[in-house]
């Protein structure tokens, strides 16, 4: 079945430094890709995705680019914010499924 | 656009009691999911609607669980003889026809037994 891996965390950093946030997957067929940020106390946000091979979602200064050689969707941030810590979430979607499968999660906190 | 509504946001209650969750999709969206969130876990998939048909349910969603989208527009999650097992954060999220449609969360209704 399909699955999602993440890097475990949490993974702390300072302010502007560089963020990779490691994800593959394994699915069947062609998935879609995203990843989502969860606030404490909130509910997900959908933060990028990609749909196809080679796609790169972004927003926010956060990209990932869909690599399916390597079966690979890694988040990215090249100067990381004090407000951007939060919980990551990979997720894929397949066109015949109706869910979303996500990874563990991996929480992110930035210091000053 | 008000995003997904969610309701109640917090429920504690007694082992073997019943409780019901509400959420409101965003209002064109006509597919809504249940999910469910154990801390340090991604939320893992409960049930899908498509207006008012429930068109999948997870292996997770025992015999005590029910949800039900009457007129294709909220939908309610009930547990019945709630268990320990059963505190966790329900989030419900919402999307548009179309395959290349994201999938909108609310704020989770956190469910903790007593």
């Amino acid at each position: 079945g399909d699955s999602v891996t993440q890097m475990e965390g949490p993974v702390t950093l300072s302010e502007e430094a560089f963020l990779t946030i490691n994800c593959t997957y394994t699915a069947t067929g062609y998935p879609s890709l995203f990843w989502y940020v969860q606030y404490p106390g909130e509910g997900l946000q959908l933060l990028l995705k990609a749909t196809k091979a080679d796609d790169k979602g972004s927003n926010k200064g956060f990209e990932a680019t869909y690599r399916k050689e390597t079966t690979s969707f890694h988040l990215e941030k090249g100067s990381v914010q004090v407000s951007d810590s939060a919980v990551y979430f990979c997720a894929l979607h397949t066109g015949t499924a109706s869910k979303l499968t996500f990874g563990t999660g991996t929480r992110l906190q930035v210091t000053l | 656009d008000t995003g997904v509504s969610q309701d109640p946001r917090h429920k504690i209650t007694k082992r073997g009691q019943n409780v019901t969750f509400r959420c409101d999709p965003i209002s064109e969206h006509n597919r809504l999911y249940w999910y469910r969130q154990t801390l340090g876990q991604g939320p893992e998939f409960l049930t899908y609607f498509q207006n008012e048909a429930q068109l999948e349910k997870s292996r997770l969603l025992s015999d005590r669980f029910s949800a039900e989208r009457p007129k294709g527009s909220f939908s309610t999650l009930e547990i019945q003889r709630t268990e320990q097992g059963d505190s966790a954060m329900y989030l419900c999220a919402s999307s548009g026809p179309g395959q290349g449609s994201s999938q909108h969360f609310g704020d989770g209704t956190r469910l903790s037994i007593l």
